[in-house]
């Protein structure tokens, strides 16, 4: 099946630093990658969607200054968080579209990347 | 918007059935997926209805009535390691997943 990778699995930083997450579609070509944040037993919110070659699209809410996102490429997506804050620690999830699965289509999860600041 | 609704939490015995229902409101449908998640993971996929009807994947099952905006995943034979969150997830009519809360299920043995 495919397969999502995450880097890092696990941040820990400082309040003000700003930590970069990448998301990689390893086994097939995404157009369209998701970032979801996750608070403790709450469920996946969507943050913004991320097109390959376009700038992404941002939920409302979600300050597009503060969680940058590029999608370079196919395989890659990242997402960064600037001046990080204690309040943004979360569980950040990404999710990949594959773009040949036609009109069955799924998104693909990676393994999240826990982030804490403090 | 979208609005989704499923139980917190539901307890089952080893071997037994539970029947986890999902009632939605969306604009636009394309879709309701199920997902599985244990604690401090990403969620699994399990399975995808867009037809009304059910859908069968050895011990786990999904209905879906877009009708009534309703779907269940059923999972029979339960497990220990069946313990998990399952969500269930609508794929509106701009193709992104909407959520869930969530429903908690421990199995007991």
């Amino acid at each position: 099946g495919a397969v999502v990778s995450q880097h890092p699995s696990r941040v820990i930083c400082k309040s003000g630093t700003s930590v970069k997450i990448e998301c990689r579609s390893l086994d097939f070509q995404a157009t369209t990658m998701f970032w979801y944040r996750q608070f403790p037993k709450q469920s996946l919110m969507l943050m913004a969607t991320s097109n390959e070659g376009s700038k992404a699209t941002y939920e409302q809410g979600v300050e597009k200054d503060k969680f940058l996102i590029n999608h370079a490429s196919l395989t890659l997506s990242t997402l960064t968080v600037t001046s990080a804050h204690p309040e943004d620690s979360s569980f950040y999830i990404c999710s990949a579209r594959d773009r040949a699965s036609g009109t069955w289509d799924t998104q693909y999860f990676g393994p999240g990347t826990r982030l804490t600041v403090l | 918007g979208q609005n989704i609704d499923q139980p917190t939490e539901m307890t089952a015995t080893e071997g037994a059935i539970v029947q986890i229902n999902c009632t939605y409101q969306t604009s636009g449908f394309n879709g309701l997926f199920w997902y599985q998640q244990h604690a401090g993971e990403a969620p699994t996929f399990l399975s995808y209805n867009v037809l009304d009807g059910l859908e069968e994947k050895g011990r786990f099952s999904s209905f879906l009535s877009r009708s009534k905006g309703y779907s269940y995943l059923l999972l029979k034979e339960l497990q220990m390691k069946d313990s998990a969150s399952y969500l269930c997830a609508v794929r509106g009519g701009d193709y992104k997943l909407s959520f869930g809360a969530g429903t908690t299920v421990t199995v007991r043995a």
